[in-house]
């Protein structure tokens, strides 16, 4: 069975914070990994890794895989109270292209 | 505008009473999912389906029922529904390999 971990749960940081959310998988037949961002509605795509090692990036936000080490971190830097959301980890497998999502990360930016 | 569209977005019915969620895209995409996100259990698969016609089972699937004879319609069916079913549904399309865009999302109370 495909598990998708995500670490912590749950964190609060102050404006202007850098933040670290971890992801980490054990699944058979990876495609891909990607993360979201759900606020109080659906959950909005932020990147898509394929590949080990090359860092994908969009302004405060940048995220990297380890295929090698089967993990994948998204990182925020100078945070601002609009970054508080869920932030969702998926790994696609497969040859029916499945995503199995992560329990989420509920991150809190206090001003 | 491309988006993918879920109809009702509010539901409170009874236990037992039949009721179809539907779901639409404009994106021509293959891919298309239903899920079902609650609290502490992140979101589940419910079913995908892959193609016209082509349909399989999620993680949880039981309960539900769904169908694609059109391309950019995928239905979620529950014929008897019961209060263990009571969650927030989101319906998700994609391109295979491609990002997922999820729908508004479903908020279905059964009592």
């Amino acid at each position: 069975e495909d598990k998708v971990v995500q670490s912590p749960l749950s964190l609060v940081v102050h404006e202007g914070d850098t933040v670290t959310l971890n992801c980490s998988y054990e699944v058979t037949n990876f495609r891909s990994l990607l993360w979201y961002k759900q606020e109080k509605k659906a959950p909005t795509f932020l990147f898509m890794l394929t590949s080990s090692g090359i860092e994908k990036k969009s302004g405060r936000l940048s995220s990297i895989l380890d295929k090698k080490e089967l993990f994948s971190i998204l990182n925020i830097t100078a945070t601002q109270t609009g970054d508080s959301a869920v932030y969702l980890c998926a790994v696609e497998t497969g040859a029916n292209s499945k995503l199995t999502f992560g329990k989420g990360i509920t991150l809190s930016v206090r001003p | 505008e491309a988006q993918v569209t879920q109809n009702p977005r509010y539901l409170i019915t009874v236990t037992g009473k039949k009721l179809t969620v539907t779901c639409s895209q404009n994106m021509n995409h293959e891919y298309m999912s239903w899920y079902r996100q609650d609290p502490g259990l992140g979101l589940r698969q419910i079913y995908y389906s892959m193609n016209v016609e082509v349909t399989d089972k999620g993680d949880v699937p039981e309960g539900y029922k769904v169908s694609r004879k059109e391309k950019r319609n995928f239905p979620l069916i529950l014929e008897s529904p019961s209060p263990n079913q009571t969650s927030l549904y989101f319906c998700a399309s994609r391109l295979v390999g491609g990002t997922q865009f999820f729908g508004p999302g479903t908020r279905l109370t059964v009592l």
